[in-house]
């Protein structure tokens, strides 16, 4: 059973352009969820999605970020217009109905010049 | 407010000797649960153990168990055996369920885990 799976595992972009990073979930599992890991610190929550609906959006920066997880295929988060502070990792969870249990992708590493 | 509260600096270990990492929370939400997650120095996040806060008993899962105090709002990890591949970042986390069982986690700040041969 492949884990939660993300590519691309380290994206550099410069400033200004649009960053696109996609989280595949295990199989069975139609809850995701993103996190934002800036250096020395936990993770921060952002955004949880089931298919086709975003549940909970409150830590998400209210300009340039969007995410989905249409019917078919990955989650996406969508990152418009990066600035040097987007700079984090990228982590997407994800978890069956009713279970506690989150687990996460390998992570992106963003990294904006 | 914070509500996950990691304050340990940094912790060392002898190899074979068992180490126990502090988490306390905040929540007045009377249904929760309570998360350890290991991130090695390549970056993942692996899970490690789960503590309802409905449960009797503390959650074990291998050499990990979880030493949960309700009334004093403390979550702890036990590592029994320390290994070398225990040396880690360790984070604790928590999910209030005020929209249902799946539900954001907070995140501590972690801590560092080294385990010395």
């Amino acid at each position: 059973n492949a884990g939660v799976m993300q590519n691309p595992r380290h994206l550099v972009r410069r400033r200004g352009q649009e960053a696109r990073l996609r989280c595949s979930p295990m199989k069975g599992h139609s809850h995701v969820y993103w996190y934002r890991q800036l250096p020395e610190e936990g993770l921060k929550f952002m955004v949880y999605l089931q298919k086709e609906n975003i549940i909970d959006e409150s830590g998400m920066p209210k300009e340039r970020f969007s995410a989905e997880f249409p019917k078919e295929g990955p989650s996406i988060l969508r990152i418009q217009q990066v600035v040097r502070g987007d700079s984090a990792a990228y982590f997407c969870a994800s978890s069956p109905p009713l279970a506690p249990e989150q687990y996460f992708g390998p992570g992106t590493r963003l990294t904006v010049t | 407010a914070q509500k996950i509260t990691q304050t340990q600096p940094g912790m060392f270990v002898q190899e074979k000797e068992a180490v126990t990492l502090d988490c306390t929370y905040d929540t007045s939400d009377p249904s929760y649960g309570l998360f350890w997650y290991k991130q090695p120095s390549s970056g993942e996040m692996i899970f490690l153990i789960y503590q309802g806060s409905y449960d009797q008993q503390n959650a074990t899962e291998g050499r990990y168990s979880l030493n949960f105090q309700k009334a004093r709002k403390s979550a702890n990890l036990v590592i029994s055996a320390s290994q070398l591949g225990d040396s880690a970042m360790y984070f604790c986390a928590m999910r209030e369920t005020t929209i249902g069982a799946n539900s954001k986690l907070t995140f501590g700040k972690g801590i560092t885990l080294s385990v010395r041969p």
